[in-house]
């Protein structure tokens, strides 16, 4: 599975959309990007995915580049419940294994 | 719907001795997943079951590390001895069996528990 690149951390005022990045630049043709998020004291939550075209559902849009090396995770009106740790991650299409890297740290602040 | 279960939430013990984590999957989930979880770094996988067959322990340290999934259902992992380092979060998560065969996503989403926070003192 490509490895992916994101910031350690993030800050977003409440009520503001929260965009975050991802590079997967060595990502293959069979490989799709899912996003998971932690909040404290809980387990990974999955948020969304998707392979080429954007992707939208009650909680987030994902925005994937034409080239489809990078992606952005959108949360349109973030809450102060919003802050977690949010994973981008790069997986074939057979196969449910999951390989998780640091993540980004968002906290929305008031 | 009740989510995957974990018990203990938090254990603490002495370096040497054993310890067991119990997770309850989601009902109908086939796929069972255990994930280990150092401080400030994402979860690791340690081992998957297919029903109750262990598809995936190539991550599992064997020398103390031990799990099984009786019956399919219920899932336990033990350490036996404990070292300083086992300290962690020990997350389980269950979804549906990946499918594979065709241009569609096969993935079936990973639901995880709350994990148990383990230090070893």
């Amino acid at each position: 599975d490509a490895k992916t690149t994101q910031p350690t951390s993030m800050d977003c005022a409440e009520g503001r959309a929260a965009n975050l990045p991802c590079n997967h630049s060595t990502i293959s043709g069979n490989e799709y990007v899912y996003w998971y998020r932690q909040i404290h004291s809980q387990g990974p939550q999955y948020i969304i995915h998707g392979l080429k075209n954007n992707e939208t559902n009650e909680m987030a849009s994902l925005i994937i580049t034409e080239d489809r090396k990078s992606s952005t995770l959108i949360l349109p009106h973030a809450t102060l419940r919003d802050t977690a740790v949010y994973y981008c991650i790069v997986r074939a299409v057979y196969g449910n294994k999951l390989v998780f890297g640091a993540g980004t740290i968002l906290r929305v602040k008031s | 719907e009740a989510g995957v279960v974990q018990s203990p939430r938090y254990k603490i013990i002495e370096k040497k001795q054993p310890v067991a984590f119990w997770c309850n999957p989601i009902s109908g989930h086939n796929t069972l997943y255990w994930y280990l979880q150092n401080l400030g770094q994402g979860p690791e996988l340690l081992i998957r079951y297919e029903n109750e067959e262990a598809v995936d322990d190539s991550q599992l340290p064997k020398d103390r590390f031990s799990a099984e999934r009786l019956k399919g259902v219920d899932s336990t992992l033990k350490i036996q001895p404990a070292e300083l380092g086992d300290s962690a979060v020990y997350l389980c998560a269950s979804s549906l069996a990946p499918t594979s065969g065709g241009p569609q996503s096969s993935y079936n989403e990973q639901f995880f528990g709350p994990g148990t926070r383990l230090t070893v003192l």
